[in-house]
């Protein structure tokens, strides 16, 4: 069925680290797949998004990568700075009618980014 | 500005009693969602919308109701009906219902006492 699993739940890096987020997918016909940033108390903003007609994409301190055939897909933070704390998400599109999707979340991911 | 509004932000509510979250956007988007979060886990969509007038259950649609009768207007009641309705609560908006990016509210956090 629908499921994308996100790793690790939390992750903590002292600034100027990376940090890494992973996430994988089930419903191979998935064609897009959004990274949201939630601040405490907010709603999600979105920051990345990637087709699955490309491979990589890249956005100054933040890269996504996707890998169709293993379907994970993996989201990379350069250069941390402690602004970047806040609870990350990914997401994979499933079709649920002809020309609707809708996204299917993983369970998210606490960055803290110590100074 | 442009965006979505929700409100109340907060929300106290005793057992048995309905509720309705108000949820208004001035983006011109034909769809729009409503989406439970809870502690821990991902974001689950309640119901959706894909233009006025329509709108189709999603993965947890037991005890919530919605209406569409205006573009930007998409209230979501949660009715006694619903199990454990302590949540945050949070409705989005996109162009269309293409994959294409969700724009979000800034939430309401409901609670039963």
């Amino acid at each position: 069925g629908e499921n994308v699993e996100q790793h690790p739940s939390t992750l903590s890096v002292q600034e100027g680290d990376s940090a890494v987020i992973k996430c994988t997918y089930s419903d191979s016909a998935s064609n897009y797949f959004p990274w949201y940033k939630q601040e405490l108390g907010k709603g999600p903003q979105l920051i990345i998004d990637i087709r699955s007609n490309v491979g990589e994409k890249k956005d100054q301190r933040i890269a996504v990568t996707l890998n169709k055939t293993a379907k994970h897909f993996s989201l990379h933070i350069t250069e941390t700075q402690p602004e970047d704390s806040a609870v990350y998400f990914c997401a994979a599109s499933i079709r649920i009618l002809a020309g609707f999707q809708k996204l299917v979340f993983g369970t998210g991911t606490r960055l803290l980014v110590s100074p | 500005d442009g965006g979505i509004t929700q409100s109340p932000k907060y929300l106290f509510r005793k057992e048995g009693q309905n509720v309705t979250l108000s949820c208004e956007q001035n983006l011109n988007h034909d769809a729009m969602y409503w989406y439970r979060q809870d502690p821990g886990q991902g974001l689950r969509l309640i119901y959706y919308s894909q233009i006025v007038n329509d709108f189709q259950k999603g993965d947890i649609a037991e005890g919530y109701s919605v209406s569409r009768e205006k573009k930007e207007s998409f209230p979501l009641t949660v009715t006694s009906a619903q199990k454990n309705p302590t949540a945050f609560y949070l409705c989005a908006s996109s162009i269309s219902g293409s994959a294409g990016e969700l724009f979000f509210g800034e939430g309401s956090r409901l609670t039963v006492l």
